[in-house]
């Protein structure tokens, strides 16, 4: 059974602070590497899609690294604003293309 | 607003009872996948439907049940309803293009909050 797994559980941050989590995944029988963002009182929010051992995303301040050989994904915040305080989520599809969520990283941004 | 609309937004009902959920996916999606997110729980996957056609199913109860019409809409319906059962229901849609599954980005609705009393 595919596992993801997601650290740290929690994270608090000052404004202003650069950031990063990581995503960690299985590194045989790779498909794709997804990231949510999942504010509260909202519903989940794709942020990238990943595929490629190497590859870099990037979308404002927000920024994802993908290591395929190691079974790891890095999402990094620059200079976080209050907005992005959130649940970063990371999913991998299964053999059967279902995604396989982790638990997430609870992001609080304190002014 | 990711175009997945879901209805009712809040919904309290008591033990025992039975329930519906209502989605309709963003305008083009063939799929939709149904979530179950408990009180400090991450997201559960339930139940997947394609074109109309069960497609994956993940850990949901027997009460259980979920279907997708011929406009694509789906519905979840929930029975016996139990006090663990109080949790926030997702409904994300996507494309689900052949040779594209990998990849393929799935977009929530609002969701329903069911409180059973």
């Amino acid at each position: 059974i595919l596992n993801v797994e997601q650290s740290p559980q929690s994270l608090h941050v000052q404004e202003g602070d650069s950031t990063n989590f990581t995503c960690s995944f299985p590194s045989s029988n790779f498909y794709a590497l997804h990231w949510y963002r999942w504010e509260t009182a909202k519903s989940p929010e794709a942020l990238f899609v990943m595929t490629l051992n190497g590859d870099e995303k990037k979308k404002g301040r927000i920024s994802a690294t993908l290591n395929t050989k190691e079974g790891y994904s890095y999402l990094y915040i620059k200079g976080s604003q209050p907005e992005d305080s959130a649940t970063y989520l990371c999913a991998c599809p299964d053999s059967n293309y279902q995604l396989i969520w982790g638990a997430g990283t609870k992001l609080i941004i304190k002014p | 607003d990711s175009g997945v609309t879901q209805t009712p937004k809040h919904l309290i009902t008591a033990t025992g009872q039975r329930v519906t959920l209502r989605c309709s996916p963003r305008s083009g999606d063939l799929s939709v996948y149904w979530y179950q997110q408990s009180l400090d729980q991450g997201l559960q996957f339930l139940i997947q439907y394609y074109n109309g056609e069960e497609r994956a199913k993940g850990n949901i109860l027997e009460r259980f049940s979920a279907q997708q019409f011929p406009d694509l809409h789906s519905e979840l319906n929930l029975s016996s309803l139990e006090l663990g059962d109080s949790a926030l229901y997702f409904c994300a849609s996507s494309v689900d293009l052949a040779g594209a599954l990998s990849t393929d980005t799935q977009y929530f609705g609002p969701g329903t909050r069911l409180t059973v009393l």
